[in-house]
């Protein structure tokens, strides 16, 4: 879990701007996730990475973009097009495709004032 | 399609008495399932997990069991302490190496 670093910890955004909330990992691992988890909730996932320059949509990914341009870095965008993007965002990764074990980023809690 | 239910939502036990939270999942395929524990406003860690060639797996007080046949699995925590008070996720494997994730069970540990 320390090889996992998520910024910033709390975000605040107003209606009709774009953030990008960052997650960088030292773990030398393959895949990379990205899950929004609302208060009480479980959690879901919005886009995830096997492999650099490559991503595939989760259940909810509308609204929120990713890139994966190096291996320890999956920022994701939350774009405007987001009508109620407050949640708490968690990063998770994971060795590889012969693993199957995911670990979590400390959180980014994103308020829309 | 894939998915994952856990039962009950919120477990209220008394401090020293077992707690049990149960999962079922839907994909016959599914060969991997973990337990995470999330304190509030924490990250999920990770507290113990299984395969689908073991039955049963315990690591002091938590301890896992699975059942393949009827696709579920439970977690059983002994001699419950106040620091057991959190939400316990369960999670199977799933297509396209995601985890497929149980809704979450706040446990409560009345002293």
């Amino acid at each position: 879990d320390g090889g996992i670093t998520q910024s910033p910890k709390y975000l605040f955004r107003k209606e009709g701007q774009n953030v990008t909330l960052s997650c960088e990992q030292n773990l030398n691992h393959d895949a990379m996730y990205w899950y929004r988890q609302d208060p009480g909730q479980g959690l879901r996932l919005i886009y995830y990475s096997q492999i650099v320059n490559d991503f595939q949509k989760g259940d909810i990914a509308e609204g929120y973009s990713v890139s994966r341009e190096k291996k320890e870095s999956f920022p994701l965008t939350v774009t405007s097009a987001q009508k109620n993007p407050t949640a708490f965002y968690l990063c998770a990764s994971k060795a590889g495709p012969s693993t199957d074990t995911q670990y979590f980023g400390p959180g980014t809690r994103l308020t829309v004032l | 399609g894939e998915n994952v239910e856990q039962h009950p939502s919120t477990l209220s036990v008394q401090e020293g008495d077992s707690a049990v939270i149960k999962c079922t999942y839907s994909d016959s395929a599914s060969n991997y399932f973990p337990w995470y524990k999330q304190e509030l406003g924490k990250r999920p860690q990770l507290i113990i997990d299984i395969r689908s060639n073991v039955g049963e797996k315990k690591d002091q007080r938590i301890a896992v069991t699975l059942n393949k046949t009827a696709k579920h699995f439970s977690l059983h925590i002994t001699e419950t302490q106040p620091e057991d008070s959190a939400v316990y996720f369960c999670a199977a494997s799933g297509s396209n190496y995601q985890l497929i994730w149980g809704a979450g069970t706040k446990l409560i540990i009345k002293p």
